[in-house]
Order: C-alpha cells, then sequence, then structure tokens
C-alpha cells in the first residue's frame, strides 16, 4: 500500500536557523506532492505542490521542497525560520486510483529563542 | 475569494448523541473531503464528494455519514457518539479536477462527554 513517511516527530530549530523537513513515500508511479502546514488549532493551509515540472518548487512563506524521484523524496526546506513557524508540518502524497491524499504522520517544529 | 468555512467551530455533546457539521468550500470547488484528526491517529480521511456524489470513502463505521447540496456545500452526520469521536473535523474543498489540490477549512472541534 502506499505510504508517506516523515521519519521526524519533532524538530527543534533555533531562530534564524536553516530547516530541512523530511518526506518520504513509496508509489510506483511520480504522484502529486503538498505540503501542508497546521497552526495549534486551526486548519491545514497549503505552504506548496509539485505536479510535473521542475522539481524544485517555491511556495509561500519562504518554504522551498525537491523533489528526487530516486529517493522518494520531496523534503522541505527554509533558509531562515523565524518564530512564526513554529507549527506542524505534514507531507501528503495523491494517488490516481482513488482520488485520495495519503498523509504523513506530521511534524512538529519547535523554534528556540 | 472567500475561503472554506465550517460551522460551527466548537461543539460539545453527549455520548448517544447524533451531530451534524457543515462546510461551504471555496466558491467554484466541486470537491469536499472530511477529515478526523486526533493527537493519536493524526489525519484520517472519512469521506469525498464531488458534484452531490461521494466519490470515495474512508475506512470509518456507518454512524458516520456525509452528503452534499447542488451548491456543493456539504454536511457530515455522527450518530451515537462516542468518546472517541471527540476530534477535530476538517473539511477541504478542491476544483474536482485535481482532488488533490485541497483547501481546508479552520475545523470543527467536537467534544463528547
Amino acid at each position: 500500500a502506499q505510504s508517506v513517511t516523515q521519519p521526524d516527530i519533532h524538530i527543534t530549530v533555533s531562530e534564524g536557523a536553516s530547516l530541512e523537513l523530511r518526506c518520504n513515500y513509496s508509489y510506483g508511479a511520480t504522484p502529486y506532492l503538498f505540503w501542508y502546514v497546521q497552526s495549534p488549532g486551526q486548519g491545514l493551509q497549503l505552504l506548496l505542490k509539485y505536479f510535473s515540472g521542475d522539481t524544485l518548487v517555491q511556495g509561500i512563506k519562504g518554504f522551498e521542497a525537491e523533489f528526487k524521484r530516486s529517493q522518494s523524496s520531496f523534503n522541505l526546506r527554509k533558509p531562515s525560520v523565524h518564530w512564526s513557524d513554529a507549527a506542524e508540518y505534514f507531507c501528503a502524497v495523491g494517488q490516481d486510483s482513488n482520488y485520495q491524499l495519503i498523509w504523513g504522520a506530521g511534524t512538529k517544529l519547535i523554534i528556540k529563542p | 475569494k472567500a475561503g472554506v468555512t465550517q460551522t460551527p467551530r466548537y461543539l460539545i455533546k453527549t455520548r448517544g448523541q447524533q451531530v451534524t457539521l457543515s462546510c461551504s468550500p471555496i466558491s467554484g470547488h466541486r470537491s469536499v473531503s472530511w477529515y478526523q484528526q486526533t493527537p493519536g491517529q493524526g489525519l484520517q480521511f472519512l469521506f469525498e464528494y464531488f458534484s452531490e456524489t461521494q466519490r470515495n470513502k474512508g475506512n470509518f463505521p456507518g454512524r458516520f455519514s456525509g452528503r452534499q447540496f447542488s451548491n456543493s456545500r456539504s454536511e457530515m452526520n455522527v450518530s451515537t457518539l462516542e468518546l472517541g469521536d471527540s476530534a477535530l473535523y476538517l473539511c477541504a474543498s478542491s476544483f474536482g479536477d485535481n482532488p488533490y489540490e485541497q483547501y481546508f477549512g479552520p475545523g470543527t472541534r467536537l467534544t463528547v462527554t
């Protein structure tokens, strides 16, 4: 069965430091790939998406992600984090067969002042 | 353009009661998906509606049901509430031709006592 793995449950980063959140998926074809962010008690906000083309995609709030087919990965990056980036981040993968997004378990980002 | 709206935002119910949650999608979006989010289970897919038809369904008991109206607004109903139904219920809408690119509402926080 298709699956999405976010290996880090929590990540702590100092404000101003760079960030990389990992996402790996198991899927035969090139899937649709997404990153969402959720602040406490809120809904999910779409950060960026990859459907095809350039494997480095830019999103909102200064985030970017790179699709690496050989590694089945879609890691999220930001060069310099701000305290307001503290939130939970979810990776999701779309599969063609049933219009359903498969979700990772999420990574909680903690920002140290 | 207005975002996805969900009503009510908070709800407290007693075991055995039933509840109806409402979701209004972004204008022009024809697909609505529902998710249950809990700390222990993460994001779990309930069902997806497109043009008033249930197109996809997750692995939830029959107590969970939904429907979509001709204006794409959707409701979900949970009958015979159990303590374990306490969760954040999220609604997401998409255009429908690409149901994976989903935009989320703020959620309804349901507490069952």
